[in-house]
C-alpha cells in the first residue's frame, strides 16, 4: 500500500516563528503536493513539485515556500508564521504523467495552530 | 474575489437508499477526475476516476458520471450505508504534471 506520512498530526506555533511541516512518501512517485484544507473551501494548492529540486506554485502559495532535495521528501515551509496560516496541512503523492493511474494519495494531515 | 463558505452542502439520506453527490468544474481542458472520501480526522481517500474519453465508470457500489458539454460529475453511491458518511470531493487534473483541483467538497450523512 502506499504510504504518505506527515511527521507531525498536530502543531502549535508562535506568530513569527519558522515552521517545517515535513511529508515523505515510499512509492517512488514523482509528484508531490501541499494542500491547505479551511472549512467551506476544500482543499487548495500551494506547492507541488514534479521531480526532485522542481516546484510550481499552486493557487496560493504566498507566505509559503517549499524544498524538495530527496524524491521520497517533499517539506513545507512556513517563513513567518502568522495567525492566518492556521488550518489544516496535507500532503500528497502520485505518479507523473507518463503513468496510466495518476490519482493522489494524502497523508492524514496537519492540523497547524498559529498563536 | 473567492466567496467564503463557512458551510458544505449537505446530501441527508437514509440508509439503504441511493445517493448522488454532484460537482461541476471549471476547465473544459481537464481531462481526468477524481472522486476522493475525507472522513473525519484522516486526509482523502480515493474513490474512483474517470477519464475525458469516458461518459461513465463504476465500481463497487459506486458510480461516476461524466457531462463533459456542461462540465459536470456525478458520484452516484448504490445501497447507502452508514460508512458512507463522510465529506465527497471531486478533483480535476488541468494537465500537466497531473495537478489536482479540488471543489468544496459535499458532506453526505446517513441515518438509520
Amino acid at each position: 500500500d502506499v504510504k504518505v506520512t506527515q511527521s507531525s498530526r498536530y502543531l502549535v506555533k508562535r506568530t513569527g516563528e519558522k515552521v517545517f511541516l515535513e511529508c515523505v512518501q515510499d512509492m517512488d512517485h514523482e509528484n508531490m503536493f501541499w494542500y491547505r484544507q479551511d472549512p467551506g473551501l476544500g482543499l487548495r494548492l500551494i506547492y507541488f513539485s514534479y521531480d526532485v529540486k522542481m516546484k510550481e506554485k499552486g493557487d496560493i502559495p504566498e507566505g509559503y515556500s517549499v524544498s524538495r532535495e530527496k524524491k521520497e521528501r517533499f517539506s513545507l515551509i512556513l517563513e513567518s508564521a502568522s495567525t492566518n496560516q492556521t488550518s489544516m496541512y496535507l500532503c500528497a503523492s502520485s505518479f507523473g504523467t507518463d503513468r496510466l493511474n495518476t490519482e493522489a494519495f494524502f497523508g492524514q494531515g496537519t492540523r497547524l495552530t498559529v498563536v | 474575489g473567492e466567496s467564503v463558505g463557512l458551510h458544505l452542502p449537505t446530501l441527508s439520506v437514509q440508509e439503504g437508499d441511493n445517493s448522488i453527490i454532484n460537482c461541476a468544474y471549471s476547465n473544459s481542458a481537464s481531462d481526468y477526475f477524481i472522486w476522493y472520501k475525507q472522513e473525519s480526522g484522516k486526509g482523502p481517500q480515493f474513490i474512483i476516476d474517470i477519464r475525458s474519453n469516458m461518459d461513465k465508470r463504476q465500481g463497487q457500489r459506486v458510480t461516476v458520471l461524466l457531462n463533459k458539454t456542461v462540465k459536470h460529475l456525478s458520484l452516484q453511491i448504490a445501497a447507502t450505508q452508514p460508512g458512507d458518511s463522510a465529506v465527497y470531493f471531486c478533483a480535476e487534473n488541468r494537465g500537466g504534471y497531473n495537478k489536482l483541483i479540488f471543489g468544496a467538497g459535499t458532506r453526505l450523512a446517513v441515518h438509520p
